[in-house]
């Protein structure tokens, strides 16, 4: 089976450009959460999506926004870029929503996002 | 927010058994403490979840106390392909975002 998969692998922007970036989660998979990664520390919480609507957000500024579609699929979407947004961008799949289980988050392999 | 902490390296020689305490003094009842393997430049891997005493999996085994304010992973005979940054979590089921500190980087030498 397919896991989590995520386009582009690489991309490289300018600063005030506007770049979306798309997860497709593991087949039957509900949730995506996406995360971000700057070198050298451990990823940080953006979004969390569940069946199109947002669940949780991180504290990220408004430039920075997701949906969710009715395949389950994702985008997140960043607009007025900055050199800090150069990152490795992570998304992430669980099973369900559940407020009674801990549903394992299966990341994917990332967007490296570079803004010049 | 409960909080971890954990060394921020280690080193290891090939075969050998590593064991990485993660420190979670403030962790609460509906807290789980999950471990997560990540290689450069690639998403993080679930490794291992527990709530209390020993859980054990085909990769690695997590011992917690009865106290529950610290966990220790365990990996047996190591090889080169298990250097990486591990991630000790602390989730539940009212907070889903997951929550990362700096990591252990560990570097397996042979």
């Amino acid at each position: 089976d397919a896991g989590v998969t995520q386009s582009p692998t690489h991309l490289i922007k300018t600063r005030g450009q506007h770049v979306t970036l798309r997860c497709s989660p593991i087949s039957g998979h509900k949730s995506v959460s996406w995360y971000q990664q700057v070198l050298g520390q451990g990823p940080q919480f953006i979004f969390q999506y569940y069946e199109k609507e947002e669940r949780g957000r991180g504290n990220f500024p408004d430039r920075f926004s997701a949906r969710q579609f009715p395949n389950y699929s994702s985008e997140l979407n960043v607009n007025a870029l900055l050199l800090g947004d150069s990152a490795l961008y992570l998304c992430a799949s669980s099973l369900t929503y559940s407020p009674t289980t801990t549903d394992t988050q299966y990341f994917g392999p990332g967007t490296r996002l570079t803004v010049l | 927010l409960a909080k971890t902490t954990q060394p921020i390296s280690m080193d290891s020689y090939e075969g050998q058994e590593v064991n990485i305490t993660c420190s979670h003094n403030n962790i609460a009842t509906n807290d789980y403490i999950t471990w997560y393997q990540q290689f450069p430049s690639q998403g993080p891997r679930f490794i291992i979840q527990g709530y209390k005493t020993k859980v054990k999996n085909e990769v690695a085994s997590l011992f917690i106390p009865a106290d529950r304010k610290s966990s220790t992973l365990s990996l047996p005979r190591v090889s080169l392909s298990d250097t990486a940054v591990y991630y000790c979590l602390l989730t539940d089921t009212g907070r889903r975002a997951l929550t990362f500190g700096s990591g252990t980087r560990l570097q397996v030498q042979p």
